[in-house]
């Protein structure tokens, strides 16, 4: 099993620019999510989605859209990238037992904005 | 609404013990604890459970007070594979979002 993939590992993009950024599990996972993490900042939730076609808003999702068409993928969008959306990016994925999960984390995607 | 971890940083000697605390201003239904290497992905170590329910690793533990809203981590003995930056997050009572504190940098030297 690859566990959880992401893509592309890095990115540097310029100002109003767009991109997706691509999630991928093969674990079988309900629950997916986005965060970006930044210095002195920890882990932010930027989206989440607790099945196939559906998406929640998270603690940060300003400027970000997600999608969830595939059980197995979840995608980050930048519609018009800005500096302050220059990040570490990680995806993560669980299944829950009851209320337990632990989230299994990708290897992030490193985005630039200038 | 995201945790306040402490302290900030900690460097210890190979074989000294460490405790790093995580506190809400919220009710809380679980605590999860993950490392982060420089460079990697956060790993798991353990969750607690609102009632006591424990899932732990071989030579790391933590506690939950559920009244306190407050969870601490012990590493005893520590090795230098535990280097890394430490995060708590924490699942409210009500709800399921999810907030990772900010974070314990832990230095372990020879």
């Amino acid at each position: 099993n690859a566990g959880v993939t992401q893509t592309p590992k890095f990115r540097v993009l310029k100002t109003g620019q767009s991109m997706t950024l691509l999630c991928a599990q093969d674990m079988n996972h309900e629950y997916m999510y986005w965060y970006r993490q930044d210095p002195g900042m920890g882990l932010r939730l930027i989206h989440y989605s607790v099945g196939e076609g559906t998406t929640a808003k998270g603690e940060v999702p300003d400027g970000y859209n997600v999608s969830r068409l595939k059980k197995q993928n979840f995608l980050l969008g930048l519609e018009s990238a800005a500096p302050s959306q220059t990040s570490v990016y990680f995806c993560a994925s669980s299944k829950p037992t009851g209320r337990s999960y632990e989230q299994y984390f990708g290897p992030g995607t490193r985005l630039t904005v200038t | 609404q995201q945790p306040v971890q402490s302290p900030q940083a900690v460097i210890l000697r190979e074989g000294e013990d460490a405790v790093i605390n995580c506190s809400s201003s919220k009710a809380l239904y679980s605590v999860h604890w993950y490392r982060q290497k420089h460079g990697e992905a956060p790993v798991f170590l353990m969750i607690l459970l609102k009632g006591g329910e424990q899932k732990g690793h071989e030579k790391i533990s933590a506690s939950f007070n559920e009244k306190k809203q407050q969870s601490s981590l012990y590493l005893t003995a520590s090795q230098l594979s535990y280097s890394g930056t430490y995060f708590c997050g924490t699942e409210r009572d009500t709800g399921n979002q999810f907030y990772f504190g900010t974070g314990t940098s832990l230095t372990v030297i020879p």
